[in-house]
């Protein structure tokens, strides 16, 4: 039972690539999300997607762009690097369900621009 | 808007003693209440949640906490802790007013256990 899986787990890259973070759920969960965690600030949301073909703009979705590929798939893009953007990235879904929103995590991208 | 603002930043206890980590959330409606657990270099795992009923939830591990709504709390407890609690623990609510059912998370406790 793989649950959510993320690709890659550590990327270093030099200011102004792109790269694309991967993430799957086999839980046949309805939405996804993105966030990223800095020290001290805890988890915040990036983008999210309450079903398939779907997406929103979360807390900080500025320098990203997000693709809901399937219902299993739900990738997030980085067109233009920058330093500020360092982090650690991790994907969640979760089943809607009245609003309970029980999420399941990823093991996390943890990502140096330099 | 809602939020979630946990009190401490760092936790440090001894090993055996009761430990508290403090949560208060704002909502000016009915939210759905979590506590994530996550040890080094690991993604969040669910240690316990509110939905209704009991304000008093029991979770994995021997955690557990309790709602107040007249104070917007709640406060993650265990009567004795061990080593291998030493984690970074995060409050999380959703089904805010505005929010859906978005999660929004504290800025996280570091709690260490020490010999």
């Amino acid at each position: 039972n793989a649950g959510v899986t993320q690709t890659p787990k550590f990327q270093v890259l030099k200011t102004g690539q792109s790269m694309t973070l991967q993430c799957a759920q086999d839980m046949n969960h309805n939405s996804m999300y993105w966030y990223r965690q800095d020290p001290g600030m805890g988890l915040r949301l990036i983008y999210y997607s309450a079903s398939e073909g779907t997406t929103d703009k979360g807390e900080v979705p500025n320098g990203y762009n997000v693709s809901r590929l399937n219902k299993r798939e739900f990738s997030l893009r980085l067109e233009s690097a920058a330093p500020s953007q360092t982090s650690v990235y991790f994907c969640a879904s979760s089943r809607i369900s009245h609003g309970n929103t029980e999420a399941f995590f990823g093991q996390g991208t943890r990502l140096t621009v330099v | 808007a809602q939020s979630v603002t946990q009190l401490d930043s760092q936790v440090p206890v001894f090993e055996e003693a009761p430990v508290e980590l403090r949560c208060n959330y704002s909502s000016s409606v009915s939210v759905y209440l979590f506590w994530y657990v996550q040890y080094p270099n690991q993604g969040l795992q669910l240690l316990l949640k509110y939905l209704s009923g009991s304000t008093l939830v029991k979770g994995i591990n021997g955690f557990e906490a309790e709602f107040n709504k007249s104070q917007t709390s709640f406060h993650l407890r265990k009567p004795s802790v061990h080593i291998s609690d030493t984690a970074e623990y995060f409050c999380a609510v959703s089904g805010g007013e505005t929010s859906g059912s978005r999660l929004t998370f504290g800025e996280g406790t570091q709690l260490t256990v020490n010999p």
